[in-house]
């Protein structure tokens, strides 16, 4: 079975308003979780990461959340711009340095 | 800022050909990775690299699938007999000594074309 999941394939926001990304996983063991970006036609980018004894971080309008119990992470943007129109992947650690276990990602679409 | 380099950025190729995809990673990293993105689906991990050496590698990697690092610079990826099935988009990615694991730095791919 897949590992790491999403709730919802898309996302549509109002410009100026906050999103809210979430994603689902199965491996309770997972110690490291991270958010990337992928605009059209480019290679993922990292915004964020998590490890598993936080349950929340907060970057530059980014903000991940970690709930281990319900074994669920989200990732909050706000006040979503155009330029954050993309697809958001959340990933977790595979194996070894490198090795990562991406989502089906959502597709975020920012109305202006 | 230094980015992953990688050539070509579309290929077309026919079923049964060899294919070979370029990567420059980024100078001073040490880590060097592939992924893959079937067209709209997730990226999978394929295989890592360092000390010129496969560190790990998925399911998806089998005999057909090789790696090097030929010239201490460039990191290819080799299909020997493609597949219709290796249609996607193939990212170079790579990592420096002591950064997280999910800091990587992607390529902006190399679509894979098999007719």
């Amino acid at each position: 079975g897949e590992s790491v999941g999403l709730h919802l394939p898309t996302l549509s926001v109002q410009e100026g308003d906050n999103s809210i990304i979430n994603c689902a996983y199965s491996n309770s063991a997972s110690d490291y979780f991270i958010w990337y970006k992928q605009e059209s036609g480019k290679g993922p980018q990292f915004i964020i990461d998590i490890r598993s004894n936080m349950d929340k971080r907060q970057g530059q309008r980014v903000t991940v959340l970690l709930n281990k119990t319900v074994k669920h992470l989200s990732l909050q943007i706000a006040a979503t711009q155009p330029g954050d129109s993309a697809v958001y992947f959340c990933a977790e650690r595979g194996g070894s340095q490198g090795n990562l276990i991406f989502g089906k990602g959502t597709k975020l679409s920012v109305k202006p | 800022e230094p980015e992953v380099t990688q050539t070509p950025s579309h290929q077309v190729t026919q079923m049964g050909q060899e294919v070979i995809l370029r990567c420059v990673p980024i100078s001073n990293h040490l880590y060097f990775y592939w992924y893959r993105q079937i067209l709209g689906q997730k990226v999978e991990f394929l295989v890592s690299f360092y000390n010129n050496e496969i560190s790990e590698k998925s399911e998806i990697f089998d005999d057909q699938f090789s790696v090097e690092r030929p010239d201490g610079s460039n990191f290819t990826l080799k299909i020997r007999s493609t597949k219709l099935e290796d249609s996607a988009m193939y990212f170079c990615a790579s990592i420096g000594r002591g950064r997280n694991t999910g800091e990587l730095f992607f390529g902006e791919g190399s679509r894979l074309t098999v007719l």
